[in-house]
């Protein structure tokens, strides 16, 4: 059982530069989620997707691009990083929008020099 | 809007200790309230969760009972084990909204023997 698969596991940046951080899940959760963690802030919500086809903005999407590839696929694209951006990424998948746990991938450690 | 304050960590506390881990919130209406747990280098895991006021969510010897008279969701454990050591985040999702959870900042937790 894979759950929710991240990757890469970590990357460096320089200013400027792109990249896209990849995320699925196999348990045919219809929501999936992108959320960066930071020291003494907890988990932040970047976007969210509650069904294939959808995209939401979260409480921090400036910097950052998504895409609902499919049901299983949901990727977070930075299109010229920041050292602002140097953050844990997780993404997350649930059954639905309302009241169901998420399942969380492993995270990618990114940072920007 | 929404919010949920935890205590400070770290938490340190020999192997068979009582733990408590304080989780008070801000929210209206009748929030479900979650506990999540970090274990070093994974992604955030469900613990356990409450749906209504005097619920009390429990799972691997930990205990957590939603107050509304006081908006509290403390965590608890009467004996916990050094592979207990984790970071562990209160959230709280507001039924009936988009399910983007807000999270306390996390409180670390470290068991020595």
């Amino acid at each position: 059982n894979a759950g929710v698969t991240q990757t890469p596991k970590f990357q460096v940046l320089k200013t400027g530069q792109s990249m896209t951080l990849q995320c699925a899940q196999d348990m045919n959760h219809n929501s999936m989620y992108w959320y960066r963690q930071d020291p003494g802030m907890g988990l932040r919500l970047i976007y969210y997707s509650a069904s294939e086809g959808t995209t939401d903005k979260g409480e921090v999407p400036n910097g950052y691009n998504v895409s609902r590839l499919n049901k299983r696929e949901f990727s977070l694209r930075l299109e010229s990083a920041a050292p602002s951006q140097t953050s844990v990424y997780f993404c997350a998948s649930s059954w639905t929008l309302y009241n169901s746990p998420l399942h969380f991938g492993n995270g990618t450690r990114l940072t920007v020099t | 809007g929404n919010s949920v304050t935890q205590m400070e960590g770290p938490v340190t506390l020999s192997e068979e200790a009582f733990l408590t881990i304080n989780c008070t919130y801000t929210a209206t209406g009748y929030p479900s309230l979650f506990w999540y747990v970090q274990y070093p280098g994974e992604g955030l895991q469900l613990l356990l969760k409450a749906t209504k006021a005097d619920d009390k969510g429990s799972n691997k010897g930990f205990e957590a009972t939603y107050r509304k008279e006081t908006t509290s969701f403390h965590l608890e454990k009467g004996s916990v084990q050094v592979s207990d050591s984790a970071v562990y985040f209160c959230a709280l999702n507001y039924t009936g909204t988009a399910s983007k959870l807000t999270f306390g900042t996390g409180t670390r937790l470290q068991v020595t023997l």
